[in-house]
């Protein structure tokens, strides 16, 4: 199965500082990288994703970059917020499935 | 357009007891996943239906977990009888194609 890691765990940065957090995942065959974000109490939702024919992705604070070669994709927050404190999860999918990471809980201090 | 409804929100049981849990999809989604999410641990996959066929249920524990799926829409997952071990939230998630949407999740905790 997908093996994917997340880096790092936990990370905390000043407001209107920039946070990047990295999945390394296994299978070569992924081609769709998702991040989601989960805030205490309240379901995943997806903010942003890319897809294998594309390296890097852009909307508005979030971007995702994708290194298939090096197998590892990150999300990148600028201009962080209190309200992007969050547990964020990387979850490439392997033979079809979503395999989900362990999370990195990001705090944003104000 | 209405999201992915789960019911019961929570439920509390005394071990050894039976529990079941109830997904209703998004409409037109051929996917349904459920996964078990304990604290401080990112969704770990128990089964995914394409339609009505289980095609993953390599995590499923099947001494004590069932799920079902008839007519490739609404899906409920049980345990019988449950443990300590499985307080937890269970998430179901429909997809069309790759994008994932989740319900709110049940929190299950066993007593």
């Amino acid at each position: 199965g997908e093996n994917v890691e997340q880096h790092p765990s936990t990370l905390s940065v000043q407001e209107g500082d920039s946070a990047v957090i990295k999945c390394t995942y296994s299978d070569s065959a992924s081609n769709y990288f998702p991040w989601y974000k989960q805030e205490l109490g309240k379901r995943p939702q997806l903010i942003i994703d890319i897809r294998s024919n594309v390296g890097e992705k852009k909307d508005q604070r979030i971007a995702v970059t994708l290194n298939k070669t090096a197998k590892h994709f990150s999300l990148h927050i600028t201009e962080t917020q209190p309200e992007d404190s969050a547990v964020y999860f990387c979850a490439p999918p392997g033979a079809g499935k979503s395999t989900f990471g362990d999370g990195t809980t990001l705090t944003v201090k104000p | 357009e209405a999201g992915v409804v789960q019911s019961p929100r929570y439920k509390i049981i005394e071990k050894k007891q039976p529990v079941a849990f109830w997904c209703n999809p998004i409409s037109g989604h051929n996917t349904l996943y459920w996964y078990r999410q304990n604290l401080g641990q990112g969704p770990e996959l128990l089964i995914r239906y394409e339609n009505e066929e289980a095609v993953d249920d390599s995590q499923l524990p099947k001494d004590r977990f069932s799920a079902e799926r008839l007519k490739g829409v609404d899906s409920t997952l049980k345990i019988q009888p449950a443990e300590l071990g499985d307080s937890a939230v269970y998430l179901c998630a429909s997809s069309s194609r790759v994008q994932a949407f989740f319900g709110q999740g049940t929190r299950l905790t066993v007593v």
